[in-house]
């Protein structure tokens, strides 16, 4: 158990819905990583936030939004959803906001759009 | 730009076979950390190994082992006497030491299946 909590595991919606993905990090940590796996694309990074402020953003859909509240849970709010959003969503913690120190993962949302 | 290419899309082996899986990176970066990590069927990214630009001291957990290479940018991963259990995605993965900001960069995964 890497410690990164992520809900819900598994959602099935319809195409132009909206949903949110929440994520808690491990104790301790500051930085929360969303990250999204698909079969064509592969593990991508779309954004960062650190200690509540965005550090980074990077392939990131203008229809996608991440947010982090002072508790240091994160939520990524996906809109006007599409069949190629389809993926296994993954949020990431570590300490600190530089690439010196390892990630870990949640066991990531499934996202299925139908 | 940085980039990490595995070249293995797939690689099956028997049980009890020693197995590399190579990983070729690219940065212009001078201090730099490179990452292993394991995705198992169950779907969740575990991690392996990280490993500084500046240590190029080869490192050994049990059957598995690193071997980082900076003159041929290469940080591959060997598993040795293989188990079904070692079947699983790997992604080597690459991040800038210090800028703030920054996220991981991976490969697109080598497939790993041991049969018994």
């Amino acid at each position: 158990d890497s410690g990164v909590t992520q809900t819900p595991k598994h959602l099935i919606t319809a195409t132009g819905q909206r949903v949110t993905l929440r994520c808690s990090p491990r104790s301790g940590d500051l930085s929360v990583y969303w990250y999204q796996q698909s079969l064509d694309q592969g593990l991508q990074f779309l954004i960062q936030y650190y200690n509540g402020e965005e550090r980074a953003k990077g392939n990131i859909l203008e229809r996608f939004s991440a947010q982090q509240f002072p508790d240091l849970h994160s939520e990524l709010n996906l809109s006007s959803l599409e069949l190629g959003d389809s993926a296994l969503y993954f949020c990431a913690s570590s300490v600190v906001d530089r690439g010196h120190t390892e990630a870990f993962f949640g066991q990531g949302t499934r996202l299925t759009v139908v | 730009a940085q980039k990490v290419t595995q070249a293995q899309t797939e690689i099956s082996v028997v049980e009890k076979e020693d197995v590399t899986l190579d990983c070729v990176y690219e940065t212009r970066d001078t201090t730099y950390y490179l990452f292993w990590y394991k995705q198992p069927p169950s779907g969740e990214l575990v991690f392996l190994i990280r490993r500084n630009s500046f240590d190029e001291q080869n490192e050994i957990s049990g059957r598995y082992s690193w071997n980082f290479q900076k003159s041929t940018s290469s940080f591959n991963f060997t598993i040795t006497a293989s188990q079904v259990v070692d079947s699983a995605v790997y992604f080597c993965a690459l991040s800038e030491a210090y800028q703030a900001g920054t996220a991981l960069i991976f490969g697109k995964g080598t497939t790993l299946s041991v049969s018994s």
